[in-house]
């Protein structure tokens, strides 16, 4: 079955510690996303990817670092810069015709 | 800049019908898409407009109007199945796809 997962499904971060949030497609999608969800809020963007090394901020990219060394990889790390992490994250890619967005399951940063 | 409106929540009973509006500035606009969230999923893809006019997809339809910079989304004979929150996307030519806050719609029996 092609689709995106996200793992892990919950995350809990210490004081000072940098995580790694995994994001992973089989659609053979060019573009992918990264979104942050507070709770009863709507999504933001963090960053986004177009296309194999390149990738841009989007509106809350402080705190956060991404990579995208393969087509189907998309890794975001949290940093200890990120002083709020505690969200739920969605990743997301895209079709090639570029209207339809697929979003894995989501990760729950926690911080203890 | 960028800034995007639709309303907090809305409630209505099974049956009836419902339109949610957005508005939207968007510079280098491109398309409107409309996505689906039920609590603690993840956001599902209705629909998408490019062209001014109606889309129907079912029971749910999208319109836009890109000189007024607004769409809105309607559903049709609400079923308790589509409590969920509701969020327009504009997308801009570099393939940015914003989300606005979302609407909220509670279906009541």
């Amino acid at each position: 079955d092609g689709g995106i997962t996200q793992s892990p499904k919950y995350l809990f971060r210490k004081e000072g510690q940098n995580v790694t949030l995994s994001c992973e497609q089989n659609l053979n999608h060019d573009a992918m996303y990264w979104y942050r969800q507070d709770p009863g809020q709507g999504l933001r963007l963090i960053y986004y990817s177009q296309i194999v090394n390149d990738f841009q901020k989007g509106d809350i990219a402080e705190g956060y670092s991404v990579s995208r060394e393969k087509k189907e990889s998309f890794p975001l790390t949290v940093t200890s810069a990120q002083k709020n992490p505690t969200a739920f994250y969605l990743c997301a890619s895209r079709t090639p015709t570029n209207e339809k967005l697929f979003f894995g399951s989501g990760t729950q940063l926690s911080v203890l | 800049g960028q800034s995007l409106e639709q309303p907090s929540e809305v409630t209505a009973v099974e049956g009836a019908i419902v339109q949610i509006n957005c508005t939207y500035q968007t510079s280098g606009f491109y398309g409107l898409s409309w996505y689906q969230q039920h609590d603690g999923g993840a956001p599902t893809f209705l629909s998408y407009n490019a062209l001014d006019g109606l889309e129907e997809t079912g029971r749910f339809s999208s319109f836009l109007s890109r000189s007024d910079s607004y769409g809105y989304l309607l559903l049709q004979e609400l079923q308790m199945k589509d409590s969920a929150s509701y969020f327009c996307a504009p997308q801009d030519a570099g393939n940015k796809l914003t989300f606005g806050g979302g609407t909220r719609v509670l279906v009541k029996p």
